[in-house]
């Protein structure tokens, strides 16, 4: 199967700063998609994005997807931002609703 | 309100008993996923389905059994073959069903299992 890996595995901010996640596939992936979950668990899907660039408020997100990478992009954090961050994507060929995680990165906003 | 909720939000188990977590969706959503969470861990696939009465293996099955008797529930049950099964499990759905490309996922609040 393909992996996943997040960079970095954890960032520490002060609040009002930016920052950037990054994802990269061993292989082409599609259906790719970000996550926050929150310090009680729950996940929230951020971002539905294959390919391209995509903004939602003070986040965006862009995929290559021929270079098998995408990243995320927080401006202005804010304390609930914190969090783990996960992208996710699903390889060519494989059925379609297997999703494989990437290990996280641990987001911690500081006021 | 639309979403997907799972039941108990805490689970104990003793040693070789089977229990059962729910998962149960108002979304019309086709497609069931459970998924594991272990501390600083990713997500692992344990089982899903694409449509009623299908279901496959993920990453992770053994120890595990699902079924998929209803649309809008997808049950699963740890058994006591699973020897490590402390861990966060986590229910998702999404809309697209066999050959649609679209797969949101979309999560319950997720259910926190111990061994007694």
């Amino acid at each position: 199967g393909i992996q996943v890996e997040q960079s970095p595995p954890d960032l520490i901010l002060q609040e009002g700063a930016n920052s950037t996640l990054r994802c990269n596939f061993s292989d082409s992936v599609n259906n790719l998609q970000w996550f926050h979950q929150n310090p009680w668990g729950q996940l929230i899907n951020l971002f539905y994005i294959p390919s391209g660039t995509k903004q939602n408020g003070r986040l965006s997100a862009t995929t290559v997807a021929t270079e098998r990478y995408s990243l995320l992009y927080i401006s202005s954090s804010q304390t609930t931002d914190s969090g783990v961050y996960f992208c996710a994507g699903r390889a060519g060929g494989t059925s379609y609703g297997k999703l494989t995680f990437g290990q996280g990165t641990i987001l911690t906003v500081h006021p | 309100d639309g979403g997907i909720t799972q039941s108990p939000k805490y689970l104990f188990r003793k040693e070789g008993q089977n229990v059962t977590l729910s998962c149960e969706q108002n979304l019309n959503h086709d497609a069931m996923y459970w998924y594991r969470q272990d501390p600083g861990q990713g997500l692992r696939l344990i089982y899903y389905s694409q449509i009623v009465n299908d279901f496959q293996k993920g990453d992770i099955a053994e120890g595990y059994s699902v079924s998929r008797e209803k649309k809008e529930s997808f049950p699963l049950t740890v058994t006591s073959a699973q020897k490590n099964p402390t861990a966060f499990y986590l229910c998702a759905s999404s809309i697209g069903g066999p050959g649609q490309g679209l797969n949101i996922q979309y999560f319950g609040a997720g259910t926190r299992l111990s061994v007694l």
